[in-house]
């Protein structure tokens, strides 16, 4: 059960759209419909921002889009905004009820 | 609502056994659905997943740390109990619990996490 693969870092000038790759295996990402992604301000707990590969939670800006193709998935951040500065991980099901998160994506808005 | 707080040692000694306790509020273990998980991140690097409980005794382990990692489970007291075993200074990380809806199995509310340092 290897963690998924992200780039380390992104960034992006407010008002424009970044997007966060997170690449698995047909084990994980592209064997279910159950990728999620969290947000991690600094010294905070992680918020989750979207699961099964695109839902929003309630409350969290229709800005943050995710999709998967294949063995990887993607979350766009549209319109971005200095309070998205943050570390974004994102988390699949890697069968027999597991669990593992990615390497995490530093966001950076310029 | 929905809380979280996960108490326990900040500082243990190599080989060690670690009990960390997750006391939440505004739900409950025996309602069908109902889960908590226990994630933990060293400083400066990635959440990794532990292991989870589900109602009604549900239990799911890291591969990786499933001979050291034990969840149980106390309804009555509205808390989850993990140990590890064997600690070792690479355990070294705020250790976090989190409630798991009944929509998904993600987490939704988080504890804001224990820092606990394997030391001599």
């Amino acid at each position: 059960q290897s963690a998924l693969t992200q780039p380390r870092s992104v960034s992006g000038s407010p008002g424009q759209s970044v997007t966060i790759s997170c690449t698995g295996t047909s084990s994980d990402v592209g064997g279910y419909n159950y990728v999620s992604w969290y947000q991690q301000h600094p010294g905070k707990a992680p918020k989750l921002m979207i699961y099964h590969v695109n839902t929003r939670p309630s409350g969290v800006p229709d800005r943050f889009f995710g999709s998967k193709s294949g063995n990887t998935a993607s979350l766009t951040i549209a319109g971005l905004q200095a309070e998205d500065e943050a570390d974004y991980y994102c988390c699949s099901y890697a069968g027999s009820y597991l669990r593992v998160f990615g390497t995490g994506t530093e966001v950076t808005v310029l | 609502q929905i809380t979280l707080e996960e108490t326990g040692p900040t500082l243990v000694k190599p080989t060690q056994t670690l009990t960390l306790t997750c006391t939440f509020s505004g739900f409950s273990l025996s309602s069908p659905g109902a889960g908590v998980g226990w994630i933990r991140q060293p400083p400066g690097k990635a959440l990794e997943w532990l292991a989870r409980i589900y109602w009604p005794d549900d239990k799911r382990y890291n591969p990786s740390l499933e001979s050291r990692l034990s969840i149980m489970k106390d309804t009555s007291k509205n808390q989850v109990v993990l140990t590890m075993t064997n600690m070792d200074p690479v355990d070294t990380a705020t250790y976090f619990c989190a409630h798991r809806p009944e929509t998904t199995d993600d987490y939704d509310y988080w504890g804001q996490g224990i820092l606990v340092t394997v030391s001599s």
